[in-house]
């Protein structure tokens, strides 16, 4: 089992509409999960982090922690064709603070 | 410096040869990660500094690969013997004492061996 994982995509969605973006983790003792944001072609870029079980909101993204169930997701409202990107989930894991990725989930969001 | 900056940001050797990637991360980051990034694949991990110890090489592919940070600054990955399948880009991030997880990245070295 990997320790990050998140459906690989692509998920399409019109411009407009609200993309969720899922991902699960393996160790059960996490405590930071971050949301990154990969143009093709270029690093990735921080969008958003999260500690607590719950919803976090910034602009038009919510972040949403569920410990128990052990997932992290992201929804982005009203989707923009310059959202269209790579979305990367990462956690903090093991006892040395080692941040580890999911795959990504690539998004296209169309006009 | 205001980014973190890796060079070379482009190279391309022989099989055999042995190459040395460079990061600068962001001044006062006690923190530096290095990555490695397949074509269209996710982001592996390869080791983690926190100032100049490594707590964790447990990514690094083989022990042609190594990795040091001096003065809590300046890493250097290095690769000895490349062979085809070390092609990739290599990504270093950092991130402050208190920001952990909150990785600012450089551009990458992409690494192309013939």
């Amino acid at each position: 089992q990997k320790e990050v994982e998140q459906n690989s995509g692509p998920l399409s969605v019109p411009e407009g509409a609200i993309a969720s973006l899922n991902c699960t983790y393996s160790d059960r003792g996490s405590q930071s999960f971050f949301w990154y944001r990969q143009y093709s072609g270029k690093s990735p870029e921080l969008i958003m982090f999260i500690y607590s079980n719950g919803d976090k909101e910034d602009g038009r993204f919510t972040a949403q922690l569920n410990k128990a169930s052990q997932y992290v997701s992201l929804l982005i409202r009203d989707s923009q064709p310059s959202d269209s990107a790579t979305y990367l989930c990462a956690v903090i894991a093991g006892g040395y603070n080692k941040l580890i990725f999911g795959a990504g989930t690539r998004l296209a969001v169309h006009p | 410096g205001a980014g973190v900056s890796q060079s070379p940001s482009n190279k391309v050797t022989e099989k055999g040869k042995d190459v040395e990637l460079r990061c600068d991360p962001i001044s006062g980051h006690t923190a530096l990660y290095w990555y490695r990034q397949s074509l269209g694949q996710g982001l592996e991990f390869l080791i983690y500094f926190q100032g100049n110890s490594a707590p964790d090489k447990s990514g690094l592919p083989s022990d042609r690969f190594s990795a040091e940070r001096t003065g809590g600054s300046v890493s250097t990955l290095t690769i000895q013997r490349t062979q085809q399948e070390d092609s990739a880009v290599y990504l270093c991030a950092s991130s402050s004492q208190t920001g952990l997880g909150e990785l600012f990245f450089g551009e990458g070295s992409r690494l192309t061996v013939l």
